[in-house]
């Protein structure tokens, strides 16, 4: 039980483009959803949380306009990165929560995006 | 001083070996205390979750708090080769979402 779907794995695109990435949990209701940044041999960083219906909670210093994120439904959160950058190649991890702060969070597999 | 601090590593043991891996956390008061593990350009997955004190055994995993100390750990016996990873601790600390450890980089060698 308990499994995220992130799609995709790994996108490669050019400057300038926008990217959208989709994190769905498959057999729970995700009330709360979360994205993070990791960089290489690096922890995970929070950008953002979000509850189904609401808008995202930023973490300070992410671009709100950069990223943006759509919670639409219990099951499926999508992270955009707009105009991308080379800079904002890295690993982009999706989690997923089913009810409150007791629970824990269950991750999908990443995307690797490579901006050129 | 972070809220939540683990050894970076790496750490290598042979094959076979038990396995002591550690956070250390800021306030007693934190609670829920989760162990992930990470294989390499993989999302990281849920190992064990314990919100008391004492300990808690999962086939060779033992997670173990002591709220007293602020301390918490995973011990992995018989280690094996696929236990290589990153291994990181979690706790909620009252924020929005989990506070992550740096993690820890174990290496079984065969």
């Amino acid at each position: 039980g308990a499994v995220v779907s992130q799609h995709p794995s790994w996108v490669i695109c050019k400057s300038g483009t926008s990217v959208k990435i989709e994190c769905r949990s498959l057999d729970f209701q995700a009330t709360t959803m979360f994205w993070y940044r990791q960089f290489p041999k690096q922890s995970l960083m929070l950008m953002a949380t979000s509850n189904e219906g609401s808008k995202a909670t930023y973490e300070q210093g992410v671009e709100k306009d950069k990223f943006l994120i759509n919670h639409a439904s219990l099951t499926l959160s999508t992270l955009t990165v707009t105009s991308a950058h080379p800079e904002d190649s890295s690993f982009y991890i999706c989690s997923a929560r089913e009810g409150g702060v007791d629970q824990p969070q269950h991750f999908g597999d990443g995307t690797r995006l490579s901006i050129l | 001083q972070k809220e939540v601090e683990q050894d970076p590593g790496p750490l290598s043991v042979p094959e076979g070996a038990i396995v002591s891996l550690n956070c250390t956390y800021s306030n007693s008061a934190f609670q829920y205390f989760m162990w992930y593990r990470q294989y390499s350009r993989k999302g990281p997955e849920l190992l064990m979750y314990t919100y008391s004190s004492g300990n808690k055994e999962d086939g060779r995993f033992t997670a173990q708090v002591d709220k007293s100390s602020k301390y918490i750990s995973l011990f992995i016996r018989d280690s094996q080769p696929s236990d290589s990873a990153t291994y990181l601790c979690a706790i909620y600390t009252g924020r929005r979402a989990l506070t992550f450890g740096s993690g820890t980089r174990l290496q079984v060698q065969p």
